[in-house]
């Protein structure tokens, strides 16, 4: 079974500073996706960025861009020029590419933006 | 809009009260999903559906029971309500490119008292 780690219950950063949040997973799968989802106070799940484990490439989506470490089953975040509407809980989630497509999420981390 | 729709919004009942919370999506998505949220334990699978007329368990599934009514409804009933229930409750469904198209309901707030 997969699993999902974030180590960072909380963090907080000063507005337009760049922040770094982690993620490591563990699967015997070779072909999979990951994914960052933002969730804001209202609830709803928004889906940040995804990567494809297959793509040696890192995915960047405009101030976000992730940190893909195959062999070292590692996916972190980076936030740059973070911004107030940034703050949320912000979830890793993995899924299998074959099979089982369930996603399986960490614990999240509360990211607050200090204005 | 598109999406999934997910009703009600915010529950509150009693210690062994029945409900079902209801979900749909109008995407003509094979595959949907029930999810709890936890505080300190992210979201964890319930049950899911990978087509009209199948369903399974997925990690927490004890005290639960889904429904696939047809392609566009997945139901989620508490026989017995209990405490330990009170948590948000989100559905989800997904297309057939994992990537692109797995899409979330806006979350139902139950509060089992």
């Amino acid at each position: 079974a997969q699993t999902v780690t974030q180590s960072q219950p909380e963090m907080s950063v000063q507005e337009a500073e760049t922040v770094t949040l982690s993620c490591t997973y563990d699967t015997s799968e070779n072909n999979y996706y990951l994914f960052w989802y933002k969730q804001p106070p209202s609830r709803q799940m928004i889906l940040v960025i995804r990567q494809e484990a297959y793509k040696q490439q890192n995915a960047t989506e405009n101030r976000f861009s992730v940190n893909f470490q195959k062999a070292a089953k590692s996916f972190s975040l980076k936030i740059s020029d973070s911004q107030l509407g940034d703050t949320a809980m912000y979830f890793c989630a993995f899924i299998s590419n074959f099979g089982n497509e369930k996603l399986t999420f960490g614990t999240g981390t509360r990211l607050t933006i200090i204005p | 809009n598109a999406g999934v729709t997910q009703t009600p919004k915010f529950q509150v009942l009693k210690t062994g009260q029945s409900m079902t919370l209801q979900c749909a999506q109008d995407m003509n998505h094979n595959s949907m999903y029930w999810y709890r949220q936890d505080p300190g334990m992210g979201l964890r699978l319930i049950y899911y559906s990978a087509s009209e007329g199948t369903t399974d368990k997925g990690e927490v599934p004890n005290g639960y029971n889904v429904s696939r009514l047809n392609k566009r409804e997945f139901s989620l009933r508490l026989e017995s309500a209990a405490p330990s229930q009170t948590s948000v409750y989100f559905c989800a469904s997904m297309g057939d490119r994992v990537v692109e198209r797995y899409t979330f309901g806006s979350g139902t707030r139950l509060t089992v008292v």
